[in-house]
């Protein structure tokens, strides 16, 4: 167990809905990356926060946000959603921008 | 742009058999190159990382990877397969020392046969 936890664990959206998902970092780390796991393929990057600044982001639509508080949990929030936003979305917290990172068991978001 | 590739979405070993996953590389500069085990239902495992210090990497579980700048390869690999090593297995690249914002393969499953 990593210590980074996610939540919720599953969940089923409408296509055109919102969705907010959370990540607990685990303790002593500033840094939280989210990816997208679709079914059958490995996960892509979304974005990275770093002390609550976004630092870096992949390539995905600007209906996909994100935020970092100041105890350095983080959200991600998908606005209008689509079918093709159904997948595991996976978060990973580090201690720095550049040391390991630690996944959590990701959220499965269903879309219908 | 990075990129790596898993040849072979699916591999079957038997239990006690040799265990070699695949992975080559594109890299414009030099690569930071990982491999991650996923359970199902769970999130990534670090099984091992390369970062230049030496070519021939051990991770966890008896894994292992050899750097391979001449093949483009990073290829994982076990002595012995182990009826819990089945799962799914990623190569991943980043140009950072660290494993952030990582270029994932789509993955091999390894089945073990009894």
């Amino acid at each position: 167990e990593t210590g980074v936890t996610q939540s919720p664990t599953h969940l089923i959206k409408t296509r055109g809905q919102q969705v907010t998902l959370r990540c607990s970092s685990q303790s002593g780390h500033n840094t939280v990356s989210w990816y997208q796991q679709a079914l059958g393929q490995g996960p892509q990057f979304i974005f990275q926060y770093y002390r609550e600044e976004e630092n870096g982001r992949g390539n995905f639509p600007p209906r996909f946000s994100g935020l970092q508080f100041p105890n350095y949990s983080s959200e991600l929030n998908v606005n209008a959603l689509e079918l093709d936003d159904s997948a595991l979305y996976l978060c990973a917290s580090s201690q720095d921008a550049n040391t390991e990172a630690f996944f959590g068991q990701g959220t499965r978001l269903t879309v219908v | 742009a990075q990129s790596v590739t898993q040849l072979g979405s699916h591999v079957s070993v038997s239990e006690g058999a040799l265990v070699l996953l695949r992975c080559n590389y594109s890299s414009s500069v030099p690569p930071y190159l990982f491999w991650y085990v996923q359970y199902p239902n769970q999130g990534l495992q670090l099984l091992l990382k390369y970062t230049s210090a030496a070519t021939l990497v051990k991770g966890i579980n008896g894994f292992e990877a050899e750097f391979k700048k001449s093949e483009t390869s990073f290829h994982l690999t076990k002595p012995s397969a182990h009826m819990s090593d089945a799962a799914e297995y990623f190569c991943a690249v980043s140009d950072n020392f660290g494993n952030e914002k990582l270029t994932f393969g789509t993955g091999t499953r390894l089945t073990i046969i009894p």
